[in-house]
């Protein structure tokens, strides 16, 4: 089984509608992140957490919002997404000396 | 608040060269990382630094870290096509940031 499994791989989706994106990791570490990717820009950081109760935003949360339903758990939620959006979105944990990335989510919004 | 900054974003370059790709970052930083991408493909870890005057090599890669300049360095010797991809430095305070990658393209 992969460290990190981002569900779904691929969506397509509508403007206005509301969309998420699910996380789950089998390393046993409390740090999550979710981080999105666009050509030219790097790794953005949306949103990271240390454990359940703890989530903090990051460089561009704006629009978007987490649950972190368990340790192993860290989903994030476009409640309107619109056509910006569209990017790959990727799934990290982290042991400190190694961060082990999800295969990410493209996700694209028309 | 944690930046990072690498330099350059694209670099072409001939098979058999030299090159550095430069990582600063702004603030104090617990660790360095360097990770590759392939096109449509997730992130490979290459390394990660933990103290001043780091330094690791795997293969044509090696990876430095000065501290006290917020820079890392990533130096490709005798560059093959095979390392044609998006390198991308990363720094920690509490929260992980990348920098914007650089694209790597090796010509044959």
């Amino acid at each position: 089984d992969a460290d990190v499994t981002q569900t779904p791989r691929n969506r397509i989706t509508k403007t206005g509608k509301r969309i998420m994106l699910e996380c789950s990791q089998t390393k046993g570490h409390d740090r999550m992140y979710w981080y999105r990717q666009d050509p030219g820009l790097g790794l953005r950081l949306i949103y990271y957490s240390f454990d359940v109760k703890d989530i903090n935003k990051g460089e561009i949360s704006d629009g978007y919002s987490v649950s972190r339903q368990a340790q192993a758990k860290f989903s994030l939620s476009l409640e309107s997404a619109i056509p910006n959006q569209t990017a790959l979105y990727f799934c990290a944990t982290d042991s400190g000396n190694t961060i082990y990335f999800g295969e990410g989510s493209w996700l694209t919004v028309v | 608040e944690l930046k990072v900054e690498q330099n350059p974003l694209f670099l072409s370059m001939q098979e058999g060269k030299n090159y550095t790709i430069y990582c600063n970052y702004s603030t104090t930083s617990d660790r360095l990382y360097w990770y590759r991408q392939d096109p449509g493909k997730s992130l490979e870890s290459l390394f990660v630094l933990l103290s001043n005057g780091a330094v690791k090599q795997e293969g044509r890669l090696m990876a430095s870290l000065d501290t006290k300049a917020r820079l890392s360095t990533l130096h490709i010797t005798a560059a093959v096509h095979d390392l044609s991809a998006t390198y991308f430095c990363a720094a920690r305070d509490d929260k992980i940031i990348f920098g914007k990658g650089t694209r790597l393209h090796i010509l044959p």
